[in-house]
């Protein structure tokens, strides 16, 4: 069975400051994929970032890069420069030979001015 | 990226009735697709995975007699809440992966909230 655990339930953060997501993973698949969604209070999920579990290098896209370590069991997300638009939910998955998207219980990160 | 549309966003019904959901997969072709529920505050919960021209797959403790599955073409999902409770009230929301363009993030629906009064 796969597990995604998210500690923080909610995080506070000043605008244009960084700040990390934390999040562990449990599964036995020797591959395997990590994922971070935002949700927005609209309810849509949005995709940020993906990193698979043999790759090398620690996945970045714009101002949202994935602190990797493999032995650790950890996908940390980290958000740069942070804005006022990226106050929402914020959920870590991971995606294992079972085809299916296991998603942690979320962290609401909430930037303010 | 590949774009799913869901359908209705909200809807609201009677108790005992049925509510059809609609997912779509507008520019791929889905062979799976996924169906989730959100309770307030919670993380998204995985129901069943819906497989074109052949029976969906249920997670532990969900009921198939409740919630009906059809996955009648390769871009339309539909999820029936049969029989409806309040208890059913949830945001459900679909997903799928665009596997024709070899990316792996799934995309997703925007989410039909029900309301059972």
């Amino acid at each position: 069975a796969q597990k995604i655990t998210q500690t923080q339930p909610g995080m506070f953060v000043q605008e244009k400051e960084a700040v990390t997501l934390d999040c562990t993973y449990d599964t036995s698949d020797p591959s395997y994929g990590l994922f971070w969604y935002k949700q927005p209070s609209s309810g849509e999920m949005i995709f940020l970032i993906y990193q698979g579990s043999y790759d090398q290098q620690n996945a970045t896209e714009g101002r949202y890069s994935l602190n990797f370590q493999k032995a650790r069991k950890s996908a940390n997300l980290v958000i740069s420069a942070s804005q006022l638009g990226d106050s929402a939910m914020y959920f870590c998955a991971i995606l294992g030979h079972t085809d299916k998207l296991i998603f942690g219980t979320g962290t609401r990160l909430q930037v303010f001015p | 990226g590949a774009v799913v549309s869901q359908h209705p966003s909200r809807v609201i019904c009677k108790s005992g009735t049925s509510v059809k959901i609609e997912c779509r997969s507008l520019d791929f072709q889905a062979t799976t697709m996924f169906w989730y529920r959100q309770f307030p505050k919670q993380s998204l919960m995985l129901m069943a995975t819906s497989n074109e021209g052949s029976k969906a797959t249920y997670e532990q403790g969900v009921e198939k007699d409740k919630f009906l599955i059809n996955h009648a073409s390769l871009t339309l999902s539909t999820l029936t809440v049969t029989s409806a409770h309040p208890e059913d009230s949830s945001f459900y929301i679909c997903s799928a992966r665009d596997q024709g363009a070899g990316t792996p993030e799934a995309f997703f629906g925007q989410g039909t909230r029900l309301t059972v009064v």
